[in-house]
């Protein structure tokens, strides 16, 4: 069975510009979270969607957004990017939503900001 | 706020030694504990989940614990070798109801030497 598959893999943008990166959650799996990842640092926790509704959001601007499509996929919107928005961003799956649900991890997709 | 310490930050050891990496975190108030490892460049692959009411949980050469009073895990790794190079990551689930939401640790980077 296929994991978290997230696209693009890469993607490098400009100061100011809009990106959307997007995530397939392992089949079956119906909560899907976002966190980023600056080198050297472990991943923050940014969104979590279940049920195609918002479960849970961290410290993060209102220039990040996302949303759950009704076949469990996401996409995470980052508008007026900054320098600091260059990181890894992962995606995660879970079965159900709840704190006891291990969670499994896509590759990421570094993003890049020039 | 939940505040995970991961010590030590780097480690080398040679082949075929046993580890320990720890793992601290602030607020007991856990749902589950999960180690992840890191390969450069990579996604997160999970290790091991441990539920809160649980004391330690083992795969293969690897076993963790948990003292959730004490605000303490143990990820213990035996005959370690050259492929379990990589950074090892443990994060703490604290999310409500269908929320789920994983605080992270920064790191243990582990390099295991012929």
């Amino acid at each position: 069975d296929a994991g978290v598959t997230q696209s693009p893999t890469h993607l490098i943008k400009t100061r100011g510009q809009h990106v959307t990166l997007r995530c397939s959650p392992i089949s079956g799996h119906k909560s899907v979270s976002w966190y980023q990842q600056v080198l050297g640092q472990g991943p923050q926790f940014i969104f979590q969607y279940y049920e195609k509704e918002e479960r849970g959001r961290g410290n993060f601007p209102d220039r990040f957004s996302a949303r759950q499509f009704p076949n469990y996929s996401s996409e995470l919107n980052v508008n007026a990017l900054l320098l600091g928005d260059s990181a890894l961003y992962l995606c995660a799956s879970s079965l159900a939503g709840g704190s006891r649900q291990p969670q499994h991890f896509g590759d990421g997709t570094r993003l890049s900001i020039l | 706020k939940q505040e995970v310490t991961q010590i030590p930050a780097a480690l080398s050891v040679p082949e075929g030694e046993n580890l320990v990496l720890n793992c601290s975190f602030t607020d007991s108030a856990i749902y589950n504990l999960q180690w992840f490892r890191q390969d450069p460049g990579k996604g997160l692959t999970s290790l091991l989940l441990i539920q809160s009411s649980q004391r330690e949980q083992t795969s293969g050469r690897l076993n963790a614990s948990l003292d959730k009073s004490s605000g303490r895990s143990t990820l213990y790794i035996a005959a370690s070798q050259p492929g379990d190079s990589a950074t090892y990551l443990c994060a703490v689930n604290q999310g409500r109801g269908t929320a789920s939401k994983l605080t992270f640790g920064t790191g243990t980077r582990l390099q295991v030497t012929l």
